[in-house]
C-alpha cells in the first residue's frame, strides 16, 4: 500500500512569489491535514480537509490556501512568499475524519525562500 | 486550549539503557494524546496512542507510554535503547472535543540521541 506522497519534496523561491505544494493520501484516505514545521515554531496544524470541505484551519494569515479534489488528493498554495515561510510541509492522511489524530505522513515539501 | 510540554529538548542514552522522554499535557478533560516519532528528512510516524482505554499503552519498537491524570503525564519509556532509536519524538495532543479530530497540537519535541 503507498504511503502518502508529497511533490516536490525540495524547492526554492523567492519573496514575493507564490507556490503549490501537491499531496496525494494513502488509498481510501478521505482526510487531508497540512502542517508547517520550522525550527523556530515547530510543527504547526495549517488546515484540513475531508471530502473537498476545509473541516479545521489554522491560525495562519490568508495568504496560505489550500483545496481537495474529489479523488482526496489535496494541494496548498502560499502567495506572496516571505522568508518566514520557509519551512517543512508536511501533509498527512487519515481514513475518517474524526480518526483520533492518527495520521499518516509524507516525508514533507521542503520550501526555501530567498 | 489543549497543549502539551516536551521536558528537554536533547536527551541523551547510552545503547541498552532505559530511554524516558517526558511529555506533560493541559487539559480540563481526559485528552486524546500521541506519541511521534520523526527520523532524519521523513515524515512524522505514530508510535502509540492514548484514547482513554488502557493507562499504559505499548507502541511499535518498543516503545510505551503511561498517562497518569494526578500527574497530567503521559511519559514515553523504552527498556533497553538501540542506536537505530536516534530520532526527534514528537508529544500531541488532539482537538477530539471540538470537532477538530485530526487537528493535533504537538509539543516542541526531544531529539534522542544514543551513544554506544
Amino acid at each position: 500500500k503507498a504511503g502518502v506522497t508529497q511533490t516536490p519534496r525540495y524547492l526554492i523561491k523567492t519573496r514575493g512569489q507564490q507556490v503549490t505544494l501537491s499531496c496525494s493520501p494513502i488509498s481510501g484516505h478521505r482526510s487531508v491535514s497540512w502542517y508547517q514545521q520550522t525550527p523556530g515554531q515547530g510543527l504547526q496544524f495549517l488546515f484540513e480537509y475531508f471530502s473537498e470541505t476545509q473541516r479545521n484551519k489554522g491560525n495562519f494569515p490568508g495568504r496560505f490556501s489550500g483545496r481537495q479534489f474529489s479523488n482526496s488528493r489535496s494541494e496548498m498554495n502560499v502567495s506572496t512568499l516571505e522568508l518566514g515561510d520557509s519551512a517543512l510541509y508536511l501533509c498527512a492522511s487519515s481514513r475518517l475524519a474524526d480518526h483520533t489524530g492518527e495520521l499518516f505522513f509524507g516525508e514533507g515539501s521542503r520550501l526555501t525562500v530567498l | 486550549a489543549q497543549s502539551v510540554t516536551q521536558l528537554g529538548s536533547h536527551v541523551s542514552v547510552s545503547e541498552g539503557a532505559l530511554v524516558l522522554l517526558r511529555c506533560n499535557y493541559s487539559s480540563s478533560v481526559p485528552p486524546y494524546l500521541f506519541w511521534y516519532v520523526q527520523y532524519p528528512n521523513q515524515g512524522l510516524q505514530l508510535l502509540l496512542k492514548y484514547t482513554s482505554a488502557a493507562t499504559l499503552v505499548k507502541g511499535i519498537n518498543g516503545f510505551e507510554a503511561e498517562f497518569k491524570k494526578s500527574e497530567t503525564s503521559f511519559h514515553l519509556t523504552k527498556p533497553s535503547a538501540h542506536m537505530s532509536d536516534a530520532a526527534e519524538y514528537f508529544c500531541a495532543v488532539s482537538d477530539i472535543l471540538t470537532g477538530g479530530g485530526n487537528k493535533l497540537t504537538f509539543g516542541t519535541g526531544t531529539q534522542l540521541k544514543v551513544e554506544l
